[in-house]
């Protein structure tokens, strides 16, 4: 299956702070998604980026398929952004099954 | 337009016991995927099904099966539960074309299963 690393484990940032998680995966892929797991477990979609960069509000999403990686900002951060980011990409050849980084775990301090 | 709907949200079982777990996707979305998130492996596919048949299945032993239904609602089921199939199990949907999905997985709020 396709790898899928994500970097930094953990970010801890100050209030206002801007940030830029990275996801790297090892094979071409046909989808990728940034979530955004609640303190509930529920993934909130971020984004649906399998290539090119995307703008909402505060966030935003590049993703270099070419070169295997996306990459999600944060600026100005705020605490309701504390939780564990995770980036999903999709097999190209069957389309059907999506591999999960381990996420990156924010926090976001006053 | 409503979510995605994941029923029981928690429920505590004991070892051997079997549990059913549903999922009902977004309104027009034929494709259904199911993960478990554990600390350990965190997300890991289980399967996807599309017009009741199931095109991928990941690496579970055959004690985790799923069947989707006409209306494209899922059911997973786990059977001889062990301590380790404690887990939040989440369930996808997403629309298909070609066989394949297209476009986002939109994730329900997943159920809580907690094995004594």
């Amino acid at each position: 299956g396709i790898q899928v690393e994500q970097s930094p484990p953990d970010l801890i940032l100050q209030e206002g702070a801007n940030s830029t998680l990275r996801c790297n995966f090892s094979d071409s892929v046909n989808n990728l998604q940034w979530f955004h797991q609640n303190p509930w477990g529920q993934l909130i979609n971020l984004f649906y980026i399998p290539s090119g960069t995307k703008q909402n509000g505060r966030l935003s999403a590049t993703t270099v398929a070419t070169e295997r990686y996306s990459l999600l900002y944060i600026s100005s951060s705020q605490t309701t952004d504390s939780g564990v980011y995770f980036c999903a990409v999709g097999d190209s050849n069957t389309g059907n099954q999506f591999y999960f980084g381990t996420g990156t775990s924010l926090t976001v301090i006053p | 337009k409503a979510g995605v709907t994941q029923t029981p949200r928690y429920l505590i079982k004991t070892r051997g016991q079997q549990v059913t777990l549903s999922c009902s996707p977004i309104s027009g979305h034929r494709s259904v995927s199911w993960y478990q998130q554990t600390p350990g492996q965190g997300l890991q596919f289980l399967f996807e099904y599309f017009s009741e048949t199931q095109r991928n299945k990941g690496n579970f032993p055959g004690r985790f099966s799923g069947r989707q239904f006409s209306n494209s609602r899922s059911e997973m089921n786990v059977s001889t539960l062990e301590l380790g199939d404690s887990a939040l199990y989440l369930c996808a949907s997403s629309l298909a074309y070609g066989g394949r999905i297209a476009g986002e997985l939109f994730f329900g709020e997943g159920s809580r299963l907690t094995v004594l």
